[in-house]
């Protein structure tokens, strides 16, 4: 069965610091792809990223920056010079393309950056 | 404007009352799915639709149906509400398939009472 770990539940920094989120998947799929989304306070979601498993390129977006690292089965979200706007629940989601079309979300990571 | 759209935006209604909330999207996507969203399980799929009259069931199906006439609309249905069911739901959209990016609707609070 395929699932994605969030592990870390809330997370606060300050203004301008780097920080991490962490997402650990599981799957049997050989082809799949994983996606993070932005869920600020207002409430919808916002597609950030969509990287499938044969790609393990880095990805550099502004201060966003991915780490696709299939050894470890992870794929890391780390936001430089953090903004209050960055706060906002994060998702991790994973499908597979061998078995059935589903999505699997993770629990989220709810990120907090202090003025 | 390309859009996900879901109505009623919130609801509050009793245990036992049926109700749909509506889904459609103007992007001509093959793919459409409900989730629900409950503080702590982050999002959970309900169902999936990867074309008309193709559903199949997604990780958490107990208690809804869904159809799919048309290929623009995906409504949700909840024959009999129950408390359980109160949550924040969202529609969405891809291209083909699950592994193509997902577009959102806006969502829908449900209270069942």
């Amino acid at each position: 069965a395929q699932k994605v770990t969030q592990a870390q539940t809330e997370i606060s920094v300050v203004e301008k610091e780097d920080v991490t989120l962490d997402c650990v998947y599981e799957t049997r799929d050989t082809t799949y792809y994983l996606f993070w989304y932005k869920q600020p306070p207002s409430g919808e979601l916002v597609f950030l990223i969509r990287r499938n498993s044969f790609d393990e390129q880095n990805e550099i977006s502004g201060r966003y920056s991915w780490n696709f690292q299939k050894s470890t089965s992870s794929f890391n979200f780390t936001i430089t010079a953090s903004q209050v706007v960055d706060s906002a629940v994060y998702f991790c989601a994973l499908s597979g393309r061998d078995r059935d079309d589903k999505i699997i979300f993770g629990k989220g990571t709810r990120l907090h950056i202090l003025p | 404007e390309a859009q996900v759209t879901q109505n009623p935006r919130y609801l509050i209604t009793v245990t036992g009352k049926k109700l749909t909330v509506t889904c459609s999207q103007n992007m001509n996507h093959e793919y459409m799915s409900w989730y629900r969203q409950d503080p702590g399980l982050g999002l959970r799929q309900i169902y999936y639709s990867m074309n008309v009259e193709v559903t199949d069931k997604g990780d958490v199906p107990e208690g809804y149906k869904v159809s799919r006439k048309e290929k623009r609309n995906f409504p949700l249905i909840l024959e009999s509400p129950s408390p359980n069911q109160t949550s924040l739901y969202f529609c969405a959209s891809s291209w083909a398939r699950s592994t193509d990016t997902q577009y959102f609707g806006p969502g829908t609070r449900l209270t069942v009472l």
